[in-house]
């Protein structure tokens, strides 16, 4: 058990709709980063938040967005869904924002899109 | 261009046997590069690191991974395969943006 939750374990939705991932973090850690693994794309980066503000951005769809509340907890928003949507979505954390930070992952989130 | 580059999708060995899994690498500036294992079904848990300190960088469960610039490989590799080690690795590389770049996975096979 990594620390790090991730909720819902399984979603399923149809195109068109609009969906919200929720992962809270290792306590004590303050960067979440979200990360897509698809068998098309492989595991690709997301966005990176660091103590409620955004700090990296990687290959995110302009639908999909995310923020990074108060309590450091962070959703992601994915909308207009498409079926290339369907993917398993991670959220990861780490104490801090630099290169070595040791990366801990979620469980993520399985989401069928039909 | 792909800046890490998993050989081998799948490899398979016998229980006992040494484990390699290649992992290169392009980049410009000194790199820092890490080996994941995901389980079937789990998240990603880090395996080992290098950060530029010693070449041969020690991990968990027996596995350890050299960085050779000259080759601009980082490869992973455990003497003894247990069949517990069975999963997919991913080799990921820290770099420009801030960000983590994956490979696209070895899927290891324990064999009787």
């Amino acid at each position: 058990d990594s620390g790090v939750t991730q909720t819902p374990k399984h979603l399923i939705t149809a195109t068109g709709q609009r969906v919200t991932l929720r992962c809270s973090p290792r306590s004590g850690d303050l960067s979440v980063y979200w990360y897509q693994q698809s068998l098309d794309q492989g595991l690709q980066f997301l966005i990176q938040y660091y103590n409620g503000e955004e700090r990296a951005k990687g290959n995110i769809l302009e639908r999909f967005s995310a923020q990074q509340f108060p309590d450091l907890h962070s959703e992601l928003n994915l909308s207009s869904l498409e079926l290339g949507d369907s993917a398993l979505y991670f959220c990861a954390s780490s104490r801090d924002s630099r290169y070595w930070d040791t990366q801990y992952f979620g469980p993520g989130t399985r989401l069928t899109v039909l | 261009a792909q800046s890490v580059t998993q050989l081998g999708s799948h490899v398979s060995v016998s229980e006992g046997a040494l484990v390699l899994l290649r992992c290169n690498y392009s980049s410009s500036v000194p790199p820092y590069l890490f080996w994941y294992v995901q389980y079937p079904n789990q998240g990603l848990q880090l395996l080992l690191k290098y950060t530029s300190a010693a070449t041969l960088v020690k991990g968990i469960n027996g596995f350890e991974a050299e960085f050779k610039k000259s080759e601009t490989s980082f490869h992973l590799t455990k003497p003894s395969a247990h069949m517990s080690d069975a999963a997919e690795y991913f080799c990921a590389k820290w770099g420009g943006g801030n960000k983590l770049t994956f490979g696209t996975g070895t899927q290891l096979k324990v064999e009787l």
